[in-house]
């Protein structure tokens, strides 16, 4: 299996801060890889895929880079609803597995 | 505008079999060619990949499950199924299922049901 570490796995931040994270997979995923927003109790909601394509109505402060095992997703202008945990997944091969997430909070 | 909803038992004992079924409204399971997934996620922790079966009947699985899962489809309910035999307390976890994970315009959620394996 292809394991994808995130970090950092939490972060305290404020409204109008840029936060960036970062995942890491074990083996080159070329880009496939996709970032998912969740909130308490609620699905994930695709945000970015293959690494950096913004998925219809998801706001331009989200963006995503990177290609083989680096991959980061940059938050800009935070705003209180991005308040939020984060997670990767790359679908390069099966089994589609999933980055332990990041959980950010207000500062 | 596709919608999931996962239902089924809230309690399965352990060594029993967990059910859940993902009813698909606003559009027909059979129209198109989709990947129909299931997820779950144990309280506080990240996102597993259970399996998932293609329009076409082909179903893929965790090996991390080792041969406990199986997925179906109902066409004539617009359904798919996920059964996961003999459970344990580590199979407590809220349950997803999901379209087309990370495709643009077509990955799809539910929201999700939360399932306790307990005596």
């Amino acid at each position: 299996d292809i394991q994808m570490t995130q970090s950092p796995s939490s972060l305290s931040a404020s409204v109008g801060d840029r936060v960036t994270i970062s995942c890491r997979a074990s083996q080159s995923i070329n880009t496939y890889l996709n970032w998912y927003q969740q909130k308490p109790g609620k699905a994930p909601k695709l945000l970015i895929y293959a690494a950096s394509n913004l998925q219809s109505g998801v706001p331009s402060r989200f963006s995503g880079s990177g290609s083989g095992t680096y991959f980061t997703l940059t938050i800009s202008n935070l705003r209180p609803e991005d308040f939020a945990a984060y997670f990767c997944q790359q679908s390069y091969t099966l089994p589609l597995t999933f980055g332990g997430g990041t959980k950010m909070e207000i500062k | 505008q596709v919608q999931l909803q996962e239902s089924g038992p809230r309690l399965v004992k352990p060594s029993q079999t967990l059910s859940l079924t993902c009813t698909v409204s606003g559009g027909s399971i059979t129209s198109g060619s989709y990947y129909w997934n299931w997820v779950r996620q144990p309280a506080g922790k990240g996102l597993e990949w259970i399996g998932r079966i293609y329009s076409s009947g082909t179903t893929n699985y965790n090996p991390s499950l080792k041969n406990r899962v199986t997925i179906s489809v109902d066409t004539s309910r617009s359904q798919f199924s996920l059964r996961l035999d003999s459970v344990t307390a580590a199979d407590t976890a809220l349950y997803f299922c999901a379209r087309d994970l990370g495709y643009p315009n077509t990955d799809s959620w539910g929201q999700g049901t939360q399932v306790t394996v307990s005596s």
